[in-house]
């Protein structure tokens, strides 16, 4: 079936550091990709998305690209902040039966 | 506009009872889905509501039900809880005719079983 696979975290960085946090994907047809965003005690926020090869999402600085080639969506900031640190999930929805499936999550943390 | 809503924000329930989660959709959205995020892990689909009908299983058992209301809010029941069912329920409402199916999410209810 359908699957998300991320980098293992946790991932330690310093403030204006550059940010890559790895996603795989493996799916049946095309689906649309997501990175979510969940702060402390908080749900899942919506940080990015793409809906087709070669898309390109981008949000608050981060940015993401469809490569079915790679089946790929690697997350990417140029410069962090310590608002960032957080854990970070990467999804796909599969179309077939209307669900999210995510991966295991990343967390990051920023050091000023 | 009001956003997705989760009741109670925390719970605690020892090994046997039953429990009742409540989500409130928000406003415009006709779909519900519920997903179980255990700890340190990403959240897993358990099921999806249209119509007030089931739309939609992941891989958890019966004891795991569901309803959808006509106002599109919604309900998680779990029967004969285990330890294993202590996770962040999460809540997420959608509008089924959109093309990406984007879900916006609550904040989730965190289910302790001693």
């Amino acid at each position: 079936g359908n699957s998300v696979t991320q980098m293992e975290g946790p991932v330690t960085l310093s403030e204006e550091a550059f940010l890559t946090i790895n996603c795989t994907y493996t799916a049946t047809g095309y689906p649309s990709l997501f990175w979510y965003v969940q702060y402390p005690g908080e749900g899942l926020q919506l940080l990015l998305k793409a809906t087709k090869a070669d898309d390109k999402g981008s949000n608050k600085g981060f940015e993401a690209t469809y490569r079915k080639e790679t089946t790929s969506f690697h997350l990417e900031k140029g410069s962090v902040q310590v608002s960032d640190s957080a854990v970070y999930f990467c999804a796909l929805v599969d179309q077939g039966a209307q669900k999210l499936v995510f991966g295991q999550g990343t967390r990051l943390t920023i050091n000023p | 506009e009001t956003g997705v809503t989760q009741s109670p924000t925390h719970l605690i329930k020892t090994r046997g009872q039953q429990v009742t989660l409540r989500c409130s959709s928000q406003s415009g959205h006709n779909t519900v889905s519920w997903y179980q995020q255990a700890l340190g892990q990403g959240p897993q689909f358990i099921f999806q509501y249209y119509r007030e009908e089931e739309n939609g299983r992941g891989n958890f058992p019966p004891r795991f039900s569901g309803l959808q209301f006509p106002n599109y809010s919604s309900e998680l029941n779990v029967n004969a809880l285990e330890l294993d069912d202590s996770a962040l329920y999460l809540c997420a409402s959608s509008f089924v005719a959109a093309y990406y199916n984007e879900q916006f999410f609550g904040p989730g209810t965190r289910l302790t079983v001693l």
